[in-house]
């Protein structure tokens, strides 16, 4: 298995940066994915090949990725964005810990 | 728009075998890879397996002794078998497609394991 690491809570004012890391060995080698997951819902893919979004995805989200760390970086967060985030290497199948944004 | 519904039972018993299927409508079952993927109430996402239309397989080496993945393509379907099942195995349940991301997923399903 490939272990991949995210701090586990990430607090943001709305309006401003939220940034969620996501470390891995040699991670930047990979292209990396990140899942949105809201309460009782499915995840749904918000970045995907380390910085692309599908459609429908706003382009507040946003991806990089180089060395160990792929970063997913929300611009002018809002409250709708408050949810848990999983980061995912594309040819491995395991998640990220998760990282939970709290929009205060 | 590939879309994936997942039925079974929600309750299954302690040692009991659970089955699961995922129908894949939208959408031709040859064109990925199809995961199961599992996550505990306020835990994290956990993947179990997948499966290819050719039938080979790829399951979590924690599981992998417990696990069984099928698939139907007459019926556009692909199934879950747990085996032995305990209190731990009590999650939701997410059938999804694989192509380098996990980009379609169902609904999930909950399943309790409980007497």
């Amino acid at each position: 298995s490939y272990e991949l690491t995210q701090p586990p809570s990430v607090s943001v004012s709305p309006g401003q940066t939220a940034s969620i890391t996501c470390s891995g060995d040699k991670l930047g080698d990979k292209y990396a994915c990140w899942y949105q997951q809201k309460p009782g819902q499915s995840p749904v893919l918000v970045i995907y090949q380390d910085s692309k979004r599908p459609s429908g995805i706003p382009e507040r989200f946003s991806g990089s990725n180089s060395g160990n760390t792929a970063t997913l970086t929300i611009s002018g967060t809002q409250a709708m964005d408050e949810a848990d985030y999983y980061c995912q290497a594309w040819d491995s199948t395991d998640f990220g810990t998760g990282t939970k944004v709290t929009v205060l | 728009q590939v879309q994936l519904q997942e039925s079974g039972p929600g309750l299954v018993k302690p040692s009991e075998t659970l089955s699961l299927t995922c129908t894949v409508s939208g959408g031709s079952i040859s064109s990925y890879y199809w995961s199961w993927i599992r996550q505990p109430p306020g835990k994290g996402l956990e993947w179990i397996g997948y499966i290819y239309y050719s039938g080979s397989t790829n399951y979590n080496p924690s599981l992998k002794s417990r696990v069984t993945i099928s698939v139907d393509t007459s019926k556009n379907q692909f199934s879950l078998k747990l085996s032995s099942v305990t209190a731990a195995d009590t999650a939701v349940y997410y059938c999804a497609s694989l192509s380098g991301s996990y980009a379609y997923w169902g609904q999930g399903t909950l399943v309790t394991v409980s007497s």
